[in-house]
């Protein structure tokens, strides 16, 4: 079964600046990842599919990118709404999901 | 526009069972499967099963699968997950969840979860 190590556990950072979340699979997946928005008391909300492309709604200034076991998941410029935790996916019929960055505000 | 809405809150003892619904609107029922998914607290998300809503066929994660059923009601546009013999470690929050028709297979439409508490 394919496991997923998210990095940074925790990333600390202001309004404004550039969030980069990593994940890496533990066998190479294609470019069958997808990247997961949750905030707290909410469901997840799907905000990238196969690795780069954006669900509807998700604002221009996230992307990913990345393919085979390295995944990138970019902010440019952080908004308030953007703390939150992320997951990555492997899309497939089960999962599964990365543990989670958490993404705070310093 | 695709709505799921689950029913609500539960408290359980252990070894009790809990049934939860997950009502769907906006679309063709028959034409998606259904997943269910749960999140211990503090935890990631973990994939327990889906139903073929048109045909009634299921599977199951194998680590529940001997506890573990989903149904569905076409009827109603409903459809059930019972998790029996709780334990305490089956205190989550669950999800149904749908594919999005855009996005190639990842799961865009969420219901808003149930909380699950196993506790004596």
């Amino acid at each position: 079964e394919i496991e997923f190590t998210q990095s940074p556990a925790t990333l600390s950072l202001s309004p404004g600046e550039r969030a980069t979340l990593s994940c890496r699979a533990s066998q190479s997946i294609g470019r069958y990842l997808g990247w997961y928005q949750q905030k707290p008391g909410q469901a997840p909300r799907l905000l990238i599919y196969d690795a780069s492309n954006r669900a509807t709604g998700t604002p221009a200034r996230f992307s990913g990118s990345g393919s085979g076991t390295d995944f990138t998941l970019t902010i440019s410029s952080l908004e308030p709404e953007d703390f939150a935790v992320y997951y990555c996916q492997q899309r497939s019929n089960w999962g599964p999901f990365g543990q989670g960055t958490k993404l705070e505000i310093k | 526009q695709v709505k799921l809405v689950q029913s609500g809150i539960e408290v359980k003892e252990p070894g009790a069972s809990v049934k939860i619904s997950c009502k769907a609107s906006g679309y063709t029922f028959i034409s998606y499967d259904m997943h269910w998914l749960r999140q211990a607290p503090g935890q990631t998300l973990e994939w327990m099963g889906r139903i073929k809503v048109g045909s009634g066929i299921t599977k199951y994660s194998q680590q529940i699968q001997e506890r573990f059923s989903i149904t569905s009601d076409t009827s109603a546009t409903t459809v059930y997950m019972e998790l029996s013999s709780l334990r305490s470690e089956d205190t989550a929050v669950y999800y149904c969840a749908r594919i999005s028709a855009d996005s190639n297979g990842y799961w865009g439409h969420w219901g808003q979860g149930t909380l699950v508490t196993v506790s004596s």
